[in-house]
């Protein structure tokens, strides 16, 4: 079966530190997609970063990092230099190409960066 | 390039009323999902449509709850008879589909739904 598993429920960092909020997935698909959202206090929901199965580069998009380990199975997220404005519920998220595109979520993190 | 739209943002519905919470997917997507998100908890997948097809409604409750994705217009989730458990957030989102890839679902706002 498919699950997700966000085990930080919640962090607290100060401005300028560096957080990582972790993912760890459970699959039996060869070929499936990892998704990170960010949802802020206003409540919406803000895509992030699609990732598929068969590229385990890690990227980059200036504070926000993404480090894919398919031998772990964890696809871990990292902000940089956090910012108030990072606050918020970030969801990781699955899909298996052969299935009907449904996400599974995981249950959140959540992020406050107090200045 | 607009995005998802949902309406209406806030509902609320004593129990035993319907509730018809509304759809546009953003231009050029013919896939639509429902997902349902309790308080403090994840999204949950509810039904999946394409343009008068139900592609998957495993996530969906059995009783009370129906979706649909007609030719013209929004795609349209409705409750009937709506309970206080049903009080949540419903967000629809939308995609292009290739075949064998699960492409972005983008979000709407949401809709914001309080049974009194």
């Amino acid at each position: 079966a498919q699950k997700v598993t966000q085990a930080q429920t919640e962090i607290s960092v100060v401005e300028k530190e560096d957080v990582t909020l972790d993912c760890v997935y459970e699959t039996r698909d060869t070929t499936y997609y990892l998704f990170w959202y960010k949802q802020p206090p206003s409540g919406e929901l803000v895509f992030l970063i699609r990732r598929n199965s068969f590229d385990e580069q890690n990227e980059i998009s200036g504070r926000y990092s993404w480090n894919f380990q398919k031998s772990t199975s964890s696809f871990n997220f990292t902000i940089t230099a956090s910012q108030v404005v990072d606050s918020a519920v970030y969801f990781c998220a699955l899909s298996e190409s052969y299935n009907t595109d449904k996400l599974i979520f995981g249950t959140g993190t959540r992020l406050q960066v107090f200045p | 390039n607009a995005g998802v739209m949902q309406n209406p943002r806030h509902l609320v519905r004593r129990r035993g009323q319907e509730a018809r919470l509304r759809c546009s997917p953003m231009k050029g997507h013919s896939h639509v999902y429902w997902y349902r998100q309790l308080p403090e908890e994840g999204l949950k997948f509810m039904v999946y449509l394409q343009k008068e097809n139900i592609i998957d409604e495993s996530g969906m409750p059995k009783e009370r709850f129906s979706a649909e994705f007609p030719k013209e217009g929004p795609s349209i989730l409705r409750i009937q008879q709506v309970v206080r458990g049903d009080s949540a957030a419903y967000f629809c989102a939308s995609s292009t589909r290739t075949s064998g890839a699960s492409e972005t679902q983008y979000f709407g706002p949401g809709t914001r739904l309080l049974v009194l």
